[in-house]
């Protein structure tokens, strides 16, 4: 069964502070897997995409991670700000002659002063 | 630029009546796909069009049908609503689709409320 799992479901972390967010998914055949940052009550905003051939991926603060292998992503967030509080999901698409999106339940996470 | 557009922002609907939902894309963008997102079921994809073609289809029933116009904006519609049918769907456009490694831009989205 093609499956998206995210963990942990939520976090708590003060300001300044580095965390990761993991992404394990057990999809076949693999196109490409997003993350997205989403705040409450706005549409998910694109963080990173990639491939099958990437295994890193940056975007300021944010950096994801892909092991195609195990299938696994994670996404880390380097000093974090008040601003990053917010749930972030992990998206990945397969290609079965059409694609299929499937969505991680998300990682909401907290900032804390 | 202008981002991707939806209208209305919130709508409130009976059991048994119809609604459609309009998306605006981001101008040159041929591709708009439909989400709906509920507090139990999280994110789901409805469907995807291209080029006035829907391209892809997500599970869900019939009752839930889209176009898309020569202009790229698109509509959703959605029949015979039902209670479960409250969520905040989504829309996103991009310039070649989701099977694409090019980035999706998602709208504030429309706020459905069945009762």
């Amino acid at each position: 069964k093609n499956q998206v799992e995210q963990s942990p479901q939520s976090l708590i972390i003060l300001e300044g502070k580095n965390c990761t967010l993991q992404c394990n998914y057990t999809v076949s055949p693999f196109s490409n897997l997003r993350w997205y940052k989403q705040d409450t009550g706005r549409g998910p905003v694109s963080l990173t995409i990639m491939t099958f051939s990437e295994n890193t991926k940056s975007n300021g603060r944010y950096t994801a991670t892909l092991d195609a292998d195990t299938k696994q992503s994670s996404l880390h967030i380097t000093a974090s700000q008040l601003s990053d509080s917010a749930s972030y999901i992990c998206v990945v698409t397969l290609n079965t002659g059409g694609f299929k999106t499937i969505f991680g339940a998300g990682t909401r996470l907290f900032v804390k002063a | 630029k202008a981002g991707v557009t939806q209208t209305p922002r919130y709508l409130i609907k009976t059991r048994g009546q119809q609604v459609t939902l309009s998306c605006s894309p981001i101008s040159g963008h041929r591709s708009v796909s439909w989400y709906q997102q509920t507090p139990g079921q999280g994110l789901q994809f409805l469907f995807e069009y291209f080029s006035e073609t829907q391209r892809n289809k997500g599970n869900f029933p019939g009752r839930f049908s889209g176009r898309q116009f020569s202009n790229s904006r698109s509509e959703m519609n959605v029949s015979t609503l039902e209670l479960g049918d409250s969520a905040l769907y989504l829309c996103a456009s991009s310039s070649q689709g989701q099977g694409v490694t090019d980035t999706q831009y998602f709208g504030p989205g429309t706020r459905l409320t069945v009762l």
